[in-house]
């Protein structure tokens, strides 16, 4: 089933924050999160396992909850190079990665 | 190194058609896995192949297939095409296709149906 991410999307300023949610109906092995700017290949950001841990990619960062099967990317300080679609995707029992709907962030000067 | 490549960029044909997507992942990269992206769907999984085997697969009609050959390259076949196919198909590959490898995206089919 696919993961559910809130918002579908955001406006920001240069230097304002963000978080992206993602959330499952499953239990999860771990969470995926990717960047897809316009016209080109999603490309990797982080993956969270199990455990709770919070990983960071320059001033971005997420965090795991597997007992809620929610995880959420911060991202610090907005640059105009973060705009783009953002996609969680999720893995559970059945071993596929699942990917949500899609966070559209974009970053005005 | 080289990236995921897929070929043709993109493709038009028409309902009734069926058309075959090609992908050559990174070079020792064993896993493949294919998406279908459409607007406010996001990507929607369709399969995976590690070492010539279908691992996994997604809740598509039959109509949709794949299949990779030794060297790892995958290829994925439409037939009988209707417009809703209309999609960016992107292939990804990683090492062993593990749930905590990161995938290596391919730029896309965009194929368009008429």
């Amino acid at each position: 089933q696919q993961p559910v991410q809130s918002p579908q999307a955001v406006i920001l300023r240069e230097g304002e924050d963000a978080v992206i949610n993602c959330s499952s109906s499953k239990a999860l092995y771990s969470v995926h999160w990717y960047r897809q700017k316009h016209g080109e290949a999603p490309v990797f950001l982080m993956i969270l396992l199990k455990g709770g841990e919070q990983k960071g990619h320059e001033k971005i960062s997420a965090s795991f909850n597997e007992k809620k099967q929610q995880s959420s990317l911060y991202l610090t300080a907005s640059q105009l190079s973060y705009s783009g679609t953002y996609f969680c995707g999720t893995v559970s029992n059945t071993g596929k990665l699942i990917f949500g709907q899609g966070t559209t962030l974009q970053v005005k000067p | 190194k080289a990236g995921v490549t897929q070929t043709p960029r993109y493709l038009i044909k028409t309902r009734g058609q069926q058309v075959t997507l090609s992908c050559s992942p990174i070079s020792g990269h064993r896993s493949v896995s294919w998406y279908q992206q459409t607007p406010g769907q996001g990507l929607q999984f369709l399969f995976e192949y590690f070492s010539e085997t279908q691992r996994n697969k997604g809740n598509f009609p039959g109509r949709f297939s794949g299949r990779q050959f030794s060297n790892s390259r995958s290829e994925m076949n439409v037939s009988t095409l209707e417009l809703g196919d209309s999609a960016l198909y992107l292939c990804a590959s990683s090492l062993r296709g593990a749930t905590n490898e990161k995938l290596f995206f391919g730029s896309g089919t965009q194929l368009s149906v008429l």
